[in-house]
C-alpha cells in the first residue's frame, strides 16, 4: 500500500449510530489532518496532529472525536450525528513544517469518506 | 474579506485553448502556495507549488505576486483531462493549516 489510505469509502449512518473512520500513512510523514469538504464551501481543517500529540484546536462539536495512537494511524470517532454533518471526510499527512519551516510539499490526501447522516 | 477568495466559474474552454485562473490571498504572513486539482467525487491532488520567480511544468504556469497577493494558473494547449476543480492554497510560515479557496470549476470541451 503506498500513500494516504481511508476506510471506508462510503458511510451511511443514523443519528444515534457510532462509527469510526480510519486513515493510513505510508509516507513516512509526521503530521496528519483531518479536513471536511461539504458541497459549495472550501475544505474546512478539523484536527491536526503531530507525532501523536493534536496541535491545533479548532472549534468541531464533541460528536467528533479523534486519535491518533501512532505516527501513521489517524482515526475519527463519530457519534450522535446530525444530517447536516453530511460530506465528504478527507485525511491527509505531511512533514511537520514546525519542524521543517514552511509547508514545501503540501499535503498528501486520502481518497476520503463521503458520509451521509439519515 | 474570504482568506482565500477565487472566481468559482465554470470555465468552458475548447481543446487547444489557453486559460488562466486567478486567486487572491489575504493573510500577508502566508509563505507558501500551491495550487491543487480535484476531480469529481476524488480528493484533492497537488498539482504544483508556486514560487516566488514564477514557475512552469509542462503546459502548466504559476506566478505569485506577493506585494498584490494574487497566484495565477495559466494552462496552455488544455487536454479533455485538465477538466477539473482547481484550487488555490496558501500556508503562513510554520502553521500546520492549509487554507484552500473554493475552487474554479474548468470544463474543457471537444
Amino acid at each position: 500500500e503506498t500513500g494516504v489510505t481511508q476506510t471506508p469509502r462510503h458511510l451511511v449512518m443514523g443519528m444515534t449510530n457510532k462509527k469510526s473512520l480510519k486513515c493510513e500513512q505510508h509516507l513516512g510523514h509526521n503530521a496528519m489532518y483531518w479536513y471536511k469538504q461539504s458541497a459549495k464551501k472550501p475544505l474546512e481543517l478539523m484536527f491536526v496532529y503531530s507525532l501523536e500529540e493534536r496541535v491545533e484546536n479548532n472549534s468541531v462539536p464533541s460528536r467528533f472525536s479523534p486519535e491518533c495512537p501512532n505516527s501513521s494511524h489517524l482515526f475519527l470517532h463519530l457519534h450522535t450525528l446530525q444530517p447536516e454533518d453530511s460530506a465528504l471526510y478527507l485525511c491527509a499527512s505531511s512533514q511537520d513544517p514546525a519542524r521543517q519551516g514552511a509547508l514545501n510539499y503540501g499535503y498528501t490526501f486520502g481518497s476520503g469518506t463521503r458520509l451521509t447522516v439519515v | 474579506r474570504k482568506e482565500v477568495e477565487q472566481d468559482p466559474g465554470p470555465f468552458n474552454v475548447p481543446e487547444g485553448a489557453t486559460v488562466a485562473f486567478n486567486c487572491t490571498y489575504s493573510n500577508s504572513a502566508s509563505q507558501s502556495f500551491f495550487w491543487y486539482r480535484q476531480d469529481c467525487r476524488k480528493e484533492p491532488k497537488l498539482l504544483m507549488s508556486v514560487y516566488s520567480s514564477g514557475n512552469e511544468d509542462g503546459r502548466f504556469t504559476a506566478q505569485l505576486n506577493r506585494a498584490s497577493q494574487y497566484i495565477s494558473l495559466l494552462i496552455r494547449d488544455s487536454k479533455l483531462s485538465d477538466s477539473a476543480t482547481y484550487l488555490c492554497v496558501v500556508n503562513k510560515a510554520g502553521s500546520y493549516q492549509l487554507t484552500f479557496g473554493k475552487g474554479t470549476k474548468l470544463s474543457v470541451i471537444p
